[in-house]
């Protein structure tokens, strides 16, 4: 049962432009949601977070939006930059539980 | 700056090998964590840890377990390899209800 989920594998954006990545999940006890950001052969760095108590939280280029009605979250990146692609991850938990990741969206931005 | 280290990049063994992946960090969190990456099924949690000697199965437990007598080292042992354990592991490290910090992830080919 995936919990948090991914539903776009992969997605090109042209650089300078907005790239936009979603996130769904079914839990709606999840309070505290987050963005991982992984390139090949690294592990994944923490890009950006979010608590339920909150719609938004915007840190320089990036941004993340919870509909926590509609249990969805967005992350998005502008303007987009060729260090940009990469592997992104959103993460769900509730307070004091462990992360529950979703399968990740590749992101690649086309110079 | 949170620094967590893995013991290797890239591994090769043979089935039914027992193998030894080491996780080490140096910031005194209390939670530890090894997941599995594969593609299109995202991060998966085989086992964690809040605190020395004390651990919890994730959601993918089978075929491992973990050691954990110092804080600051977390070891996941393969008891007898098998190839489809070939995977990327990767390491984090937390404290209490807070991000998590990634190691660099070791590549585990099992032949």
């Amino acid at each position: 049962d995936q919990q948090v989920k991914q539903n776009s594998p992969s997605l090109s954006v042209q650089e300078g432009r907005i790239s936009i990545l979603n996130c769904d999940y079914t839990n709606s006890m999840f309070d505290y949601f987050l963005w991982y950001k992984k390139y090949p052969a690294e592990g994944p760095t923490f890009l950006i977070s979010i608590s339920s108590i909150k719609d938004k939280n915007e840190d320089g280029r990036f941004t993340v939006f919870l509909n926590k009605s509609a249990k969805h979250l967005s992350l998005h990146i502008v303007p987009s930059q060729p260090g940009d692609s990469a592997v992104y991850f959103c993460a769900a938990s509730q307070i004091n539980e462990k992360l529950t990741f979703g399968t990740g969206t590749r992101l690649t931005i086309i110079p | 700056d949170v620094k967590v280290t893995q013991s290797s990049r890239y591994l090769v063994k043979r089935t039914g090998e027992k193998v030894f992946l080491e996780c080490v960090q140096d910031m005194d969190h209390e939670n530890m964590f090894w997941y599995r990456q594969d593609p299109g099924l995202g991060l998966r949690l085989i086992y964690f840890s809040y605190d020395v000697k004390m651990k919890e199965k994730g959601d993918i437990p089978e075929g491992y377990s973990v050691s954990r007598e110092k804080k600051e080292r977390f070891s996941l042992i393969l008891e007898s390899a098998s190839t489809n354990q070939t995977s990327m592991y990767l390491c984090a490290s937390s404290l209490i209800s807070d991000t998590q910090y990634f190691g660099p992830g070791t590549r585990l080919t099992v032949l």
